[in-house]
């Protein structure tokens, strides 16, 4: 398996525009979490799903955060507008069962200017 | 929530043993994992503690005590290639919550 998938490695925006950041889980697993890694707050959970539903979304920092999940093999992470305190690396992870351990993609460096 | 503590930087020499120690505080606890994360890569599992004890796998230990609330990893005959950040993890429910995590530096 190639593992989990993320796009892009690394992403430059303006303050103000909109990014997607996307995810391939690896094939069969049942639960996608994203986090957000910075050097001041750590790895911080975002949201994550189980069979394609939103489970958990509290650690979505405001509304101009949402993801979605449409089918098992794909999710994304969307930030509208964009601010420079959200640059950070963007880790997708995901898990066979809830208790399993977590795989994680590369990660998405993002930097909004 | 969580409160999970590990000390920010250790250092050691190549060929000695470190011990990184994790303290947490958790209304709910379903098990402890620790990863390790070398710069600008992602992080990987390294082991997962859900009983009292020890476990060991390789040159990698990690033991847990739930009524203390403690775990650690030990990292033995250590390699330049260990030098990275090791993630103290609490799972409750689903959920992991991370340490903000011990950068090793190991020196030949």
């Amino acid at each position: 398996d190639a593992g989990v998938i993320q796009s892009p490695r690394h992403e430059v925006t303006e303050m103000g525009q909109e990014v997607t950041l996307r995810c391939k889980p690896i094939s069969g697993h049942d639960y996608l979490f994203w986090y957000r890694q910075t050097m001041m707050r750590g790895l911080e959970l975002l949201i994550y799903f189980n069979n394609n539903v939103p489970i958990d979304d509290s650690g979505m920092p405001e509304d101009r955060f949402s993801a979605k999940m449409p089918n098992a093999s794909f999710s994304t992470l969307k930030i509208q507008p964009s601010e420079p305190r959200d640059s950070a690396v963007y880790f997708c992870a995901s898990s066979f069962g809830g208790g399993g351990e977590q795989y994680f993609g590369p990660g998405t460096r993002l930097t909004v200017t | 929530g969580q409160n999970i503590d590990q000390p920010t930087e250790m250092t050691a020499t190549e060929g000695a043993i470190v011990q990184i120690n994790c303290t947490y505080q958790t209304s709910g606890f379903n098990g402890l994992f620790w990863y390790q994360q070398h710069a600008g890569e992602a992080p990987t599992f390294l082991s997962y503690n859900v009983l009292d004890g020890l476990e060991e796998k390789g040159r990698f230990s990690s033991f847990l005590s739930r009524s203390k609330g403690y775990s650690y990893l030990l990292l033995k005959e250590l390699q330049m290639k260990d030098s990275a950040s090791y993630l103290c993890a609490v799972r409750e429910g689903q959920v992991l919550s991370f340490g903000a995590g011990t950068t090793v530096t190991v020196r030949a």
